[in-house]
């Protein structure tokens, strides 16, 4: 089955500084690539996601990179903003009707 | 246009009792999925269900676990004799089609096993 690990497991910079979150996974059947934020008490929402077919994705702060051949893609997140910290967690999917997650990045955006 | 719904927001329950989970789909939303997840650890993909079928179980526990998404009404996660082991946040989730494209989560049920 798929394997998902994802990297670094905490991450703290400065407001206004970038955040890089990276992810690979190991089934190169996967074709879809959501990234999840999940704040305290409440259940993950989608902010960002990609398809095998493209390589970057970009809406406002947030991008996504893929690199299908390397098997492993990126978020970044530019000038952070206090409220960007929360937990974030990758996914991938392929085929089938699951996803399979990361174990979570807990980024703290200091002012 | 409300949300996934899930209730109860927190359950408490004895070691031994059983555990029934709720879960609103959205609006549209015809295929629900259930996912564990334990105290700083990503989530675990449980059960896949349709109205009144269930398509993929491949993650459910083999004892004392099981789901529903009846015709009419809420998805039904259920826990029998429940142990400490099974404390943990479960979310559902749902989505329009088969495929795994636009997922949406409930705010999840966080059960705590006495």
């Amino acid at each position: 089955g798929e394997n998902v690990e994802q990297h670094p497991s905490t991450l703290s910079v400065q407001e206004g500084d970038s955040a890089v979150i990276k992810c690979t996974y190991s089934d190169s059947a996967s074709n879809y690539f959501p990234w999840y934020k999940q704040e305290l008490g409440k259940g993950p929402q989608l902010i960002i996601d990609i398809r095998s077919n493209v390589g970057e994705k970009k809406d406002q702060r947030i991008a996504v990179t893929l690199n299908k051949t390397a098997k492993h893609f990126s978020l970044h997140i530019t000038e952070t903003q206090p409220e960007d910290s929360a937990v974030y967690f990758c996914a991938a999917s392929g085929s089938g009707n699951q996803f399979y997650f990361g174990t979570g990045t807990s980024l703290t955006v200091i002012p | 246009n409300a949300g996934v719904m899930q209730n109860p927001r927190h359950l408490v329950r004895r070691r031994g009792q059983e555990a029934r989970l709720r879960c609103s789909p959205m609006k549209g939303h015809s295929h629900v999925y259930w996912y564990r997840q334990l105290p700083e650890e990503g989530l675990k993909f449980m059960v896949y269900l349709q109205k009144e079928n269930i398509i993929d179980e491949s993650g459910m526990p083999k004892e004392r676990f099981s789901a529903e998404f009846p015709k009419e009404g809420p998805s039904i996660l259920r826990i029998q004799q429940v142990v400490r082991g099974d404390s943990a946040a479960y979310f559902c989730a749902s989505s329009t089609g088969t495929g795994a494209y636009g997922y949406t989560f409930g705010s999840g049920t966080r059960l705590t096993v006495v």
